[in-house]
């Protein structure tokens, strides 16, 4: 089946770090690939996503880059900020593959923390 | 424009209750789909449904776990005689079609406490 590998965490950085958060994913079929992110106590909120292989996505000072050759679409920023503090989930989204689930595959997510 | 909703954000029941969670999608969406969020891990499937109809319940519990969208209304999980590890977070999301492409948007979620 399907499935999405992230790095673990905690993730800690400085303001104004580089930020890379790796993904690497199986899939049967051709997926789309997404990056949602989870505040404290809230719900999960798209971030990017991307639906072929070399499309970037970006959003926020945030990009991922589908590659297919390496199954994978890594989350990069330039210079995080604190307010960038949250739980990061990569996904994928493969519902013709016959794997069976209709829904997202979501990775285990990374816990990123920005200090000041 | 209102977002996804889900009601109660907080549930506390103790073993052998009944948990009932509500989600309502976002206006014009017809596809709703619920996944477990147990703790330190990721979002996990459980079902997909449109109006009055389950499409997809390959992520659900086979006993104690049933699902419903209704023609009017919200759509409802509903947990049956619960047990300690069923408490988690259970989050709802919609979109407006259903295919690979498709951006689904989540509620806040509900966390159920199992005591």
């Amino acid at each position: 089946g399907d499935s999405v590998t992230q790095m673990e965490g905690p993730v800690t950085l400085s303001e104004e770090a580089f930020l890379t958060i790796n993904c690497t994913y199986t899939a049967t079929g051709y997926p789309s690939l997404f990056w949602y992110v989870q505040y404290p106590g809230e719900g999960l909120q798209l971030l990017l996503k991307a639906t072929k292989a070399d499309d970037k996505g970006s959003n926020k000072g945030f990009e991922a880059t589908y590659r297919k050759e390496t199954t994978s679409f890594h989350l990069e920023k330039g210079s995080v900020q604190v307010s960038d503090s949250a739980v990061y989930f990569c996904a994928l989204s493969d519902p013709a593959s016959g794997g069976g689930a209709d829904g997202l595959t979501f990775g285990k997510g990374t816990h990123l923390i920005i200090q000041p | 424009n209102a977002g996804v909703m889900q009601n109660p954000r907080h549930l506390v029941r103790r073993r052998g209750q009944e948990a009932r969670l509500r989600c309502s999608p976002m206006k014009g969406h017809s596809h709703v789909y619920w996944y477990r969020q147990l703790p330190e891990e990721g979002l996990k499937f459980m079902v997909y449904l449109q109006k009055e109809n389950i499409i997809d319940e390959s992520g659900m519990p086979k006993e104690r776990f049933s699902a419903e969208f209704p023609k009017e209304g919200p759509s409802i999980l509903r947990i049956q005689q619960v047990v300690r590890g069923d408490s988690a977070a259970y989050f709802c999301a919609s979109s407006k079609y259903q295919g690979k492409q498709e951006i689904q948007y989540f509620g806040p979620g509900t966390r159920l406490l199992v005591l």
